[in-house]
C-alpha cells in the first residue's frame, strides 16, 4: 500500500522568501514521486517528479525537491516565492502505470 | 495542442438523480484516469482504463459508481441515484503507457453539487 502525508495543511510566506512544502511517504514498491500545483478552478498541473537516479529534482518556475530515501521525504522548495506561486500543492506516489496517490495538499499563500 | 477536456465543467443535481460526466483525453492516449477530489481534500483514485479495458476499479465507491470507455478514447463516468456525499471534484486525467510511470495530465475538472 502506498500513502503521501504532506505536514503543512497552510503555508504563509512574504514574496521573495523561501518556501519549504514537506512531503512524506511510504510505499512498499519501487518509488515514484510527482509535485502538482493547482490554482483556481483549474486542474492539476505537473511541477516535478522522481522516477530514479538525481536525488534533486528541478521543476517548472523555479521549484525543485530533494528524494531522501532514509526519511521517505521528498520535500519541495524554491528560494524565492512571487505572488503568482500562491496555489494549492499535492504531492503524490505513483504505482508503475500510473495510479496516483495524493497527500491532502498544502495551500501556499504568498504575501506582498 | 489540444488538453484534456471534461463536461460540464459545473453540474447540480437533486438527491436521487443520475449523472454522466463526459471526459475527452489528449488524442492517442492509451490510459485514462478518474479521481475525485472532494472539499479541501487531495484527489482520490476512482479508475483505471487502458484503452477500453477497465483494469482497475478498486476505488469506486459504491456500485452507484460505473464507468465506461467503449472505444478507447472519450470516457463517461456515471453515478446512479446521487447523494450528498458525491458532492466533489470529479477529474479525469490522461497518459501515454511507454515510460513507467507515465506523466498524467489533468483536465480541469467536474464540480458536482448534489442537493
Amino acid at each position: 500500500a502506498q500513502s503521501v502525508t504532506q505536514l503543512d495543511s497552510q503555508v504563509p510566506v512574504f514574496e521573495e522568501a523561501p518556501v519549504e512544502l514537506r512531503c512524506n511517504y511510504s510505499s512498499s514498491v519501487s518509488v515514484y514521486l510527482f509535485w502538482y500545483v493547482q490554482y483556481p478552478n483549474q486542474g492539476l498541473q505537473l511541477l516535478l517528479k522522481y522516477l530514479s537516479g538525481s536525488t534533486l529534482v528541478k521543476g517548472i518556475n523555479g521549484f525543485e525537491a530533494e528524494f531522501n530515501k532514509s526519511q521517505t521525504s521528498f520535500h519541495l522548495r524554491k528560494p524565492s516565492v512571487h505572488i503568482s506561486d500562491t496555489a494549492e500543492y499535492f504531492c503524490a506516489v505513483s504505482t508503475s502505470y500510473g495510479k496516483l496517490t495524493f497527500g491532502q495538499g498544502t495551500i501556499l499563500t504568498v504575501h506582498p | 495542442g489540444a488538453g484534456v477536456s471534461q463536461s460540464p465543467r459545473y453540474k447540480v443535481a437533486k438527491r436521487g438523480q443520475d449523472v454522466a460526466l463526459r471526459c475527452d483525453p489528449i488524442s492517442g492516449h492509451v490510459s485514462l484516469f478518474w479521481y475525485q477530489q472532494a472539499l479541501g481534500q487531495g484527489p482520490e483514485f476512482l479508475t483505471y482504463f487502458q484503452n477500453e479495458a477497465q483494469l482497475d476499479k478498486s476505488g469506486l465507491p459504491s456500485d452507484r459508481f460505473f464507468a465506461e470507455r467503449p472505444e478507447g478514447s472519450v470516457s463517461t463516468l456515471k453515478i446512479q441515484r446521487t447523494q450528498q456525499e458525491d458532492s466533489a471534484v470529479y477529474l479525469c486525467a490522461s497518459s501515454l503507457v511507454f515510460e513507467p510511470p507515465p506523466t498524467q495530465y489533468f483536465g480541469p475538472g467536474t464540480r458536482l453539487l448534489v442537493l
